[in-house]
């Protein structure tokens, strides 16, 4: 398996232009995860979804923000318009999660390498 | 507020020391616990995970340590090696009707030096 792929890699954009960060999860996990890194805040969770289904979306910062996955094979987080303060390295994550009460080590998440955002 | 914190931004070690790595945490709710690896320009790696009906879980050279009374837990490296040197991650979930998603302590940059 390739493990969990994100695409960009890289992306440098300019204040209020839309980005749109894409992943491809494991194939037959379950869940996946949108993760924000920052010096200041470290990993922030800002949605996932469980087959495909947003489940919790509490972190996404505001409006801005928005996260879908049409398939169990594909998610996006798009951010419309950036702003600088959104300069981060955004992961992307992908689990197996059994069941509610899973005791088999589910939670160990599979992170992509990383998109590194950077808005000017 | 953050519910797992790592108040140590970073920790030096010699070669063949013991790396101790600490994890607080505040919500009782919290039944399962993970430490990750991440190199620089990589996604973290998953390395250990202890659930809250133990308290030590050892793998190798790396042992995680639970104290639930104090809401802590550590990560203990013996005997820690360069190839050690990245930043540790500390997370905690409650499965009970969470679905998998873990919240994450802000990280400690370890350093081994030969």
């Amino acid at each position: 398996d390739a493990g969990v792929i994100q695409s960009p890699r890289h992306e440098v954009t300019e204040m209020g232009q839309e980005v749109t960060l894409r992943c491809k999860p494991i194939s037959g996990h379950n869940s996946l995860f949108w993760y924000r890194q920052t010096m200041m805040r470290g990993l922030e969770l800002l949605i996932y979804f469980n087959n495909n289904v947003p489940i919790d979306d509490s972190g996404m910062p505001e409006d801005r923000f928005s996260a879908k996955m049409p398939n169990a094979s594909f998610s996006t987080l798009k951010i419309q318009p950036s702003e600088p303060r959104d300069s981060a390295v955004y992961f992307c994550a992908s689990s197996l999660v059994l069941g509610e009460y899973d005791i088999s080590g589910a939670n160990v998440l599979t992170f992509g390498a990383g998109s590194r955002l950077t808005v000017l | 507020d953050q519910q797992v914190k790592q108040n140590s931004p970073s920790l030096s070690v010699q070669e063949g020391r013991i790396s101790i790595l600490n994890c607080d945490y505040t919500n009782s709710m919290f039944d399962y616990f993970l430490w990750y690896k991440k190199y620089p320009a990589e996604g973290p790696t998953f390395l250990i995970s202890i659930s809250s009906i133990k308290d030590k879980n050892e793998d190798g050279r790396f042992t995680v340590f639970l104290n639930k009374s104090a809401k802590h837990l550590s990560l203990h490296i013996v005997p820690s090696q360069p190839g050690d040197s990245a930043v540790y991650f500390c997370a905690a979930s409650a499965r009970g009707g969470s679905q998998g998603n873990l919240i994450f302590g802000k990280g400690t940059k370890l350093s081994v030096k030969p």
